[in-house]
Order: C-alpha cells, then structure tokens, then sequence
C-alpha cells in the first residue's frame, strides 16, 4: 500500500491550459501539504491543510488553488499555466504540523513540463 | 522565509570516504529533522533532533545538533554508492516549516 500517492506521475502541457494534480494519504495524517521542487533542487512550501482547513498558504500564484474533500485528499489545481510554472510537485502529510518526531511523508512526485 | 543555508551546494567524493554537510541558522531552532532524496526520487525522512547537543546514528550517519541550536550536521562515514543522493535539512518555526538549500552528494566508485 502506497502511504502518499499522487497522480499523474508526468504531467506535459501546453501554456495556458488548466491542470489538475491528485494526492490521496492512506496513514490517517492530520496535514497535508503541497511542496514545489524547482530545477535547483530548492523546496518551496506552498500550501499546508489541517482537518481541512487551509493553514499556511505562501506567496503563490491565485492561479494555484488547493482542494481538499477530506483529510486523506489535497489535490491542486493550476489555471492558465506558464512555462515558469515547469516543476516537480510534491505532495506530503505528516501527523501534525512540522511533522513531530515521525516527519513528513512525501509522495513520488508530479513532473510538470509546460511547453 | 526562514530558509536555512547548507553547505556545500554540492559533493564528490571517492567510495569510502566520509562526508559532511552543514545545516546553519541565523536564528535559534526549535528542532530539526534531515530528509535523503535519491535522484528521481522523493524527500524520504530520516531523522528530527530537538535538544542542544543533540547527537543521534543511525549505522554510518551521524547526525548533531548545535548546543547554541543554530546549526545542524550530518555526517557519513565510509560512504557508498547507495548513499548517492540530496541530504536536506528541515525545521518547523510556529506554522512554517522549511526546507534547507539541501547538498547534492555523488559517490565515486
């Protein structure tokens, strides 16, 4: 049993268009968040939600909206995509937030390519 | 944000030999916690140190905590190709929670 999964794996689009990325958590986390990794590495937070409710939400983009149904789903959607926006999206959850003594446990990743 | 700088960016070393990498904070942290991610992989976690002083293995890594909880190290001993990979260090501050600028680490055999 995959703990974090998120679908798709890869994920190419063109510029403009609106996309969708799924993340479900079978460990019975109480966070969920969503990280971008850039070409250098670098991990950004960009959303965080406890019991459902949006918690830290850093400087991105309104095009980028996070959705969660329910505490094991946060799926995030992107509207009028831009090549800047090419990344690998991590989604991940921990028990509580900053991730106690256990941390965060990600999923394998979305690579996003817009062309 | 509070991003906190690792050093070196990057690491070549010879199978066999140690390795080192630096977690530095201008400010005080109230915990840490040190992430591997192989390449095409996920952030996997590995560790969270919380007291000052803190020193922690897990077989050839050796992870510390600064007594002033300023910085944090991680440090293999007689490194193998399996350790190949991005070594992160992370910390929670109230609501945030961030991510070092990670040491990409290539193992020569």
């Amino acid at each position: 049993d995959t703990a974090v999964s998120q679908t798709p794996k890869y994920l190419v689009t063109q510029m403009g268009n609106d996309k969708s990325i799924k993340c479900e958590q079978n460990l019975g986390h109480d966070t969920m968040y969503w990280y971008k990794q850039d070409s250098k590495k670098f991990l950004k937070i960009m959303f965080s939600y406890n019991n459902k409710e949006l918690i830290i939400n850093e400087t991105v983009p309104n095009r980028f909206s996070p959705k969660s149904p329910d505490k094991a789903h946060l799926n995030l959607h992107i509207n009028s995509l831009e090549l800047g926006d090419s990344a690998v999206y991590f989604c991940a959850s921990s028990q509580k937030f900053g991730g106690a003594a256990y941390g965060y446990t990600f999923g394998s990743g979305t690579r996003l390519t817009v062309v | 944000g509070q991003q906190v700088m690792q050093i070196p960016q990057y690491q070549h070393v010879q199978e066999g030999e140690d390795f080192t990498t630096y977690c530095n904070s201008s400010t005080t942290l109230s915990n840490i916690q040190w992430y591997k991610q192989r390449p095409g992989g996920h952030p996997v976690f590995l560790i969270q140190l919380v007291k000052s002083g803190e020193v922690k293995k897990q077989k050839r890594l050796t992870f510390q905590f600064g007594e002033a909880k300023k910085n944090s190290s991680l440090h293999i001993t007689a490194t193998q190709t399996t350790d190949v990979g991005t070594y992160f260090c992370a910390h929670g501050s109230g609501n945030q929670f961030y991510f070092g600028t990670g040491t990409s680490l290539t193992v020569i055999p």
